[in-house]
């Protein structure tokens, strides 16, 4: 069964650091681009970042440039998000989703997420 | 970027209804568009990608159309375990940006 578990939520102070993780099991995960979508608060869906299979291509949305850095390790089936200058605009469920093998993007299986709350 | 439009922003409907739900691009993005269905407080679950197909064990009452700018996702018979929100998302390219959903609630 495939399964994503994502882990490293919490609440932040404004412009302070988080590092999310996301562990992957129940396929061949260096075979995959990989995602990360957030939700904000009673607000809709956003594409944050996502990674080529061998994590040497990695794009971004605008307002995360800069200050998200997306990451994987395959030896240890995992996804990363570093999360640096923090907003409260960041505040939002993450989600981890595996993305693309061949062809074009479709995310087709999903974490449950994990809540970021930025907040003094 | 491309910006994406679903029409309405939410409707009533009841069991059993034929419901569709609009999705435009700002630019035209072939046929590289996904729908989404979610449930409060689960995540996103995928529908149709392609615009067309069919995603392994959803439903044939889903179904997907449209190419270049403007899609449709429809729902042949309204069960009650649909009731949720619709998002599509263009997979064009970067950012792979999703419509601000549609909430299909209970008449």
């Amino acid at each position: 069964e495939v399964q994503l578990v994502e882990s490293g939520g919490g609440l932040v102070q404004p412009g302070g650091s988080l590092r999310l993780s996301c562990a992957a099991s129940g396929f061949t995960f260096s075979s995959y681009w990989m995602s990360w979508v957030r939700q904000a608060p009673g607000k809709g869906l956003e594409w944050v970042a996502n990674i080529k299979e061998d994590g040497s291509k990695q794009y971004y949305v605008d307002p995360v440039k800069g200050r998200f850095t997306i990451s994987r390790d395959n030896a240890k089936n995992s996804l990363f998000l570093q999360m640096n200058s923090l907003r409260a605009e960041d505040t939002a469920v993450y989600f981890c989703a595996r993305d693309k093998s061949v062809g074009p993007t479709k995310l087709d299986c999903w974490g449950q997420g994990t809540l970021v709350t930025v907040s003094s | 970027d491309i910006q994406m439009t679903q029409s309405p922003s939410s409707l009533s409907a009841s069991v059993g209804d034929r419901v569709t739900i609009t999705c435009r691009a700002s630019q035209s993005i072939s046929t590289y568009l996904n729908w989404y269905q979610q449930k409060p407080g689960k995540a996103p679950k995928l529908l149709i990608y392609a615009a067309s197909t069919l995603q392994s064990g959803v439903p044939s009452r889903f179904s997907g159309s449209g190419s270049g700018t403007d899609f449709t996702l429809t729902i042949s018979c309204l069960q009650p375990e649909d009731f949720a929100t619709y998002y599509c998302q263009q997979s064009d390219r970067a950012p792979l940006t999703f419509g601000g959903g549609t909430k299909v609630e209970i008449k």
